[in-house]
């Protein structure tokens, strides 16, 4: 069975532009979660989907959203990016919402200039 | 949110167990006890819960406390490939509306030696 798969694996960007992240849950599943990665501040959740509806939102900022599609493909975007949004994007997917195992993707690397 | 302490950082040799402990004095009496690992340049990966009693899986071990206050992961005989930062996380019980939301502290980055 394939794993999580994350799309583009990197990724560079300018200070301003916006940004759209892809992750395409292991088959089945239909929970997906994102996570952002920093050095300073590890790994925080940003949000879960389940079933195209957000469940859970983390602490930041309107310019962070996302979505999930119907065959649970969830996207997320970044907008008017800033320099702190430099990180590695994880994405998590389980069976449904709460399910106690999460498997995660090797995530997006992004880079702002 | 329950917050869980682990030490920064651990030393083990090849071919030995290695414990891994985790406080979490706030558990609450529906908190799930979680072990993720993450290897260099991969996302987390999981590797057992329990509730209250020890749990063992073909990873690892968890040993819980009896007052669930702390825990411990056991790798039974490290490898090369068991070096990763590991993060112990409560996660609420199923339907409550954060189940789906981890909490990642710092966790303890495990360095094995040959």
């Amino acid at each position: 069975k394939a794993g999580v798969t994350q799309t583009p694996r990197y990724l560079i960007k300018t200070r301003g532009q916006q940004v759209t992240l892809s992750c395409s849950p292991i088959s089945g599943h239909r929970s997906v979660s994102w996570y952002q990665q920093t050095p300073g501040q590890g790994l925080q959740f940003l949000f879960e989907y389940f079933s195209e509806t957000q469940r859970n939102k983390g602490n930041f900022p309107g310019r962070f959203s996302g979505r999930q599609f119907s065959n649970s493909r969830s996207e997320m975007n970044v907008s008017t990016l800033e320099l702190g949004d430099s990180a590695l994007y994880l994405c998590a997917s389980s069976l449904g919402a709460g399910a106690y195992e999460q498997y995660f993707g090797p995530g997006t690397r992004l880079t702002v200039t | 949110d329950a917050k869980t302490t682990q030490p920064n950082s651990m030393e083990s040799n090849e071919e030995e167990p290695v414990h891994l402990p985790c406080n979490h004095s706030t558990i609450s009496g529906t908190d799930y006890i979680h072990w993720y690992r993450q290897l260099p340049s991969q996302g987390p990966e999981y590797v057992i819960h329990g509730l209250t009693s020890n749990v063992n899986n073909r990873m690892a071990s968890l040993a819980i406390a009896e007052d669930r206050k702390s825990s411990t992961l056991i790798l039974h005989r490290a490898t090369l490939r068991d070096a990763a930062v590991y993060y112990c996380i409560l996660r609420p019980r199923l339907g409550s509306s954060n189940t789906g939301k981890l909490i990642f502290g710092q966790g303890t980055t495990l360095q094995v030696k040959p």
